[in-house]
């Protein structure tokens, strides 16, 4: 089956710094991936659609420069949290497709980022 | 508005019974609804994938059924194990831009030796 996996799956960071967190599609190519955002015993909200070599498409109420996506190779995609804040401070999963449409999605295993 | 509810938001369950999850969406037009499977900390894991066409998809001891006449789906459990005690969350992606799925809240099933 294809595997998605996420990197770091836990990171804690200080107020005011960056953190990068990884997605990568191990052994298929990740044409779209996508980013979630979890809090506690909610649904997943998608934060952005990503395709490979273009700009991200962000869902409404997200501040682009303050999640920067980067997917510069069809099977790796980066979120960085840029000066994050301990509202920040929340689970983030990915997931990739093979396709533009996501019919079929596999998720990574998710980050838990906490900001101090 | 797409839209996918959930019902019951929790659950608890003895081993070894049986439990049904229920998910209702208004997602249209209608490419396909999956049931995951969330641990605690941890991504969802894809249980089954039901095209329109498709009324039962089973995987092990999970069994989805679809109606899509009533755009109602339902998850059931058998023989529960402590191993099922989870979030289970249906998904529905739709023919439309960007073909992105939309997410029911999530039942979460605790499963009680």
């Amino acid at each position: 089956g294809a595997v998605v996996s996420q990197h770091p799956s836990r990171v804690i960071c200080k107020s005011g710094t960056s953190v990068k967190i990884e997605c990568r599609s191990l052994d298929f190519q990740a044409t779209t991936m996508f980013w979630y955002r979890q809090f506690p015993k909610q649904s997943l909200m998608l934060m952005a659609t990503s395709n490979e070599g273009s700009k991200a498409t962000y869902e409404q109420g997200v501040e682009k420069d303050k999640f920067l996506i980067n997917h510069a190779s069809l099977t790796l995609s980066t979120l960085t949290v840029t000066s994050a804040h301990p509202e920040d401070s929340s689970f983030y999963i990915c997931s990739a497709s093979r396709g533009l449409a996501d019919t079929e999605a596999f998720f990574g295993q998710g980050t838990r980022l906490t900001v101090v | 508005k797409n839209q996918v509810e959930q019902s019951p938001q929790s659950l608890i369950i003895l081993e070894g019974k049986n439990c049904t999850l229920q998910c209702n969406y208004t997602v249209s037009p209608f490419s396909n609804l999956r049931w995951y499977k969330q641990d605690t900390g941890r991504g969802p894991v894809s249980l089954t994938i039901m095209t329109f066409s498709e009324n039962t998809k089973s995987n092990g001891r999970y069994t989805a059924t679809l109606d899509a006449d009533t755009k109602q789906s339902s998850l059931h459990i058998t023989a529960s194990q402590l191993s099922d005690s989870a979030s289970y969350i249906c998904v529905v992606s739709g023919w439309t831009a960007g073909n992105k799925l939309t997410f029911g809240g999530g039942t979460r099933v605790l499963v009680k030796p």
